[in-house]
């Protein structure tokens, strides 16, 4: 099946500070990239919908100008978490759509502890 | 409003014995269905997808079925092995009715006890 990486696989940063996460589509071409976050026992938070060299649309709730997405090419998303604050810790994953019947495959993840 | 739901949300069965997994989803005009293991901090593993045309996939040990008419998915695996255990999460795709992403379920953490 298709794979999808994410790097950072952890990254621990200070209060303040900004972190990007990178996912990447490596056998395939994504014109849509996903990224979620997870709590710890729960299910995935949509957090936004990136499409390749457009905006991303933001899920209610989720603070844009905090949460910067960039979708530069058809294999890379990036989303950077801007001045973390511990309450940002979490496990983000990224997902990316391929082409019909449009199946998601999921990168492995990115633990981010903000102290 | 798009929903999907599993039921029960834990499941502990011994080794050997099949296992059913409910899915269920209001509006049945879905585009396709996912079923994905998740084990405990990785992402997600896709297991299995029915596209809307589809009644059930086959893969291994494990067979899904799609309802669309009563909004049911199952997944059964069969002979469980203690490596089987995991969360495992129903993903529906409506398409462009919900914007091109997935609605997930709750998740069903499941134990095969040796």
């Amino acid at each position: 099946g298709a794979v999808v990486s994410q790097h950072p696989s952890r990254v621990i940063c200070k209060s303040g500070t900004s972190v990007k996460i990178e996912c990447r589509s490596l056998d395939f071409q994504a014109t849509t990239m996903f990224w979620y976050r997870q709590f710890p026992k729960q299910s995935l938070m949509l957090m936004a919908t990136s499409n390749e060299g457009s905006k991303a649309t933001y899920e209610q709730g989720v603070e844009k100008d905090k949460f910067l997405i960039n979708h530069a090419s058809l294999t890379l998303s990036t989303l950077t978490v801007t001045s973390a604050h511990p309450e940002d810790s979490s496990f983000y994953i990224c997902s990316a759509k391929a082409g019909p019947p449009y199946e998601q495959y999921f990168g492995p993840g990115t633990r981010l502890t903000v102290t | 409003k798009q929903e999907v739901t599993q039921i029960p949300a834990a499941l502990s069965v011994p080794e050997g014995e099949n296992l059913v997994l409910n899915c269920s989803f209001t509006d049945s005009a879905i585009y396709n269905l996912q079923w994905f293991r998740q084990d405990p901090g990785k992402g997600l593993t896709s297991l299995l997808l029915i596209q809307s045309s589809q009644r059930e996939q086959t893969s291994g040990r494990l067979n899904a079925s799609l309802d669309k008419s009563s909004g049911r998915s199952t997944l059964y695996i069969a002979a469980s092995q203690p490596g089987d255990s995991a969360t495992y999460l129903c993903a529906v795709d409506w398409f462009k009715a919900a914007g091109n992403k997935l609605t997930f379920g709750g998740g069903t953490r499941v134990l095969v006890k040796p």
